[in-house]
């Protein structure tokens, strides 16, 4: 299930099954959208990335959904493992090149 | 590729010193480098854009004098914190972008973090 703790909020899932994080971006100008996943004490790794003239763009075993209209981006990670576990967090940019307004992540918590 | 290091990995200083990071594009030519400062479990603040031979812009709040920041190549950024104090320990990543023809992605440094004693 899903929950906030005192700083992250925290998503839990059995190993095998798929989890869906969310996040909701505040500008609607954001034309470029990126997925980050960062292990504890380590930079953020790069997941997948979507511009705003597209609604889904599939990677191997992740998928990120655009839904324009309510400002909201969601990653899916299909038969999540182990190694998922991490903190995601969602970042919006007016282009690539400008600076990115990072979420405020999402603890995944894969239970083996 | 779009490898992205940063050196030191770690630091601890005395309060009053002053500490150097560097961040190098390994593999490409990143015309942008960026700088963010991530406290414990919290997400990443951009402390300021560097574009390589000209001045970075600095965020609101973070200070310019303090947190120098140089970007004298198209594969090298470092930021300096100058007189650091405790509070100035955070966990600091750059990200570099620019290289690569098939996104402008920014790829992320593996992070430096900063202990003042």
């Amino acid at each position: 299930g899903e929950s906030v703790g005192l700083h992250l909020p925290t998503l839990s899932v059995q190993e095998g099954d798929n989890s869906i994080i969310n996040c909701a971006y505040s500008n609607s100008a954001s034309d470029y959208f990126i997925w980050y996943k960062q292990e504890s004490g380590k930079g953020p790794q790069f997941i997948i990335d979507i511009r705003s003239n597209m609604d889904k763009r599939q990677g191997q075993r992740v998928t990120v959904l655009l839904n324009k209209t309510v400002k909201h981006l969601s990653l899916q990670i299909a038969a999540t493992q182990p190694g998922d576990s991490a903190v995601y967090f969602c970042a919006e940019a007016l282009s690539g090149n400008t600076p990115l307004v990072f979420g405020k992540g999402t603890r995944l918590s894969v239970i083996a | 590729g779009a490898v992205v290091s940063q050196h030191p990995s770690w630091v601890i200083c005395k309060s009053g010193t002053s500490v150097k990071i560097e961040c190098r594009s390994l593999d490409f030519q990143a015309t942008t480098m960026f700088w963010y400062r991530q406290f414990p479990k919290q997400s990443l603040m951009l402390m300021a854009t560097s574009n390589e031979g000209s001045k970075a812009t600095y965020e609101q709040g973070v200070e310019k004098d303090k947190f120098l920041i140089n970007h004298a190549s198209l594969t090298l950024s470092t930021l300096t914190v100058t007189s650091a104090h405790p509070e100035d320990s955070s966990f600091y990543i750059c990200s570099a972008a620019g290289g690569t023809t098939s996104t402008d992605t920014q790829y992320f440094g593996p992070g430096t973090r900063l202990t003042v004693l």
